[in-house]
């Protein structure tokens, strides 16, 4: 049972560059998540998506695009990579419904130069 | 927009010493969860309140809900080594259009425990 994977685990971007992060979850959650962890800033939300083929902005939406074409991944795409957008990217997922807990992805360390 | 600030930021304590960290919301809150990220992992959920004044305990760990549902504790006694990592508390705010219920995580505390 793999929970939350994400692909890949690093990068090294160049300025301007483009690229997506691949989270997949195999617990047939409604609700996918993605966050952005910096030193002293706590998780921060960038996008979510409450279903297959939904989508809505988080607290630091832009410069990113997410889809859910299919209700176990939930892709986070740079359009523009920019320094500021060094951090670790986290997934998360859970069962629809107000008490239920995150399911973390192990996490991609990204690094724009 | 729903604030979630938690204190303090850092905390270094001798192995067997007590930990406190706080969590406070802006707004009124339905539930608040607590996680903890061991260094270089991913954040695990530890648990979930849910009712005004609500205590929980897990072996060392005890957990507080605020009778008004703004603000939360978590205390560890006798804190060992296994203890080191960040939490976080994350609260989950009123159902918005959609039905979705707004979660915003805490800036989380960084527990270092000395041996």
């Amino acid at each position: 049972n793999a929970g939350v994977t994400q692909t890949p685990k690093f990068r090294v971007l160049k300025t301007g560059q483009s690229m997506t992060l691949l989270c997949a979850q195999d617990m047939n959650h409604e609700y996918m998540y993605w966050y952005r962890q910096d030193p002293g800033m706590g998780l921060r939300l960038i996008h979510y998506s409450v279903g297959e083929g939904t989508t809505a902005k988080g607290e630091v939406p832009d410069g990113y695009n997410v889809s859910r074409l299919k209700k176990q991944n939930f892709l986070l795409g740079l359009e523009s990579a920019a320094p500021s957008q060094t951090s670790v990217y986290f997934c998360a997922s859970c069962r629809g419904g107000a008490n239920q807990p995150q399911h973390f992805g192990d996490g991609t360390r990204l690094s724009i130069l | 927009g729903q604030q979630v600030m938690q204190i303090p930021q850092y905390q270094h304590v001798q192995e067997g010493e007590d930990f406190t960290t706080y969590c406070n919301s802006s707004t009124t809150l339905s539930n608040i969860q607590w996680y903890k990220q061991r260094p270089g992992g991913h954040p695990v959920f530890l648990i979930q309140l849910v009712k005004s004044g609500e205590v929980k305990k897990q072996k060392r760990l005890t957990f507080q809900f605020g009778e008004a549902k703004k603000n939360s504790s978590l205390h560890i006694t006798a804190t060992q080594t296994t203890d080191v990592g960040t939490y976080f508390c994350a609260g989950r705010g009123p159902l918005v259009s959609g039905g979705y219920q707004k979660v915003t995580f805490g800036t989380g505390t960084k527990l270092q425990v000395i041996p």
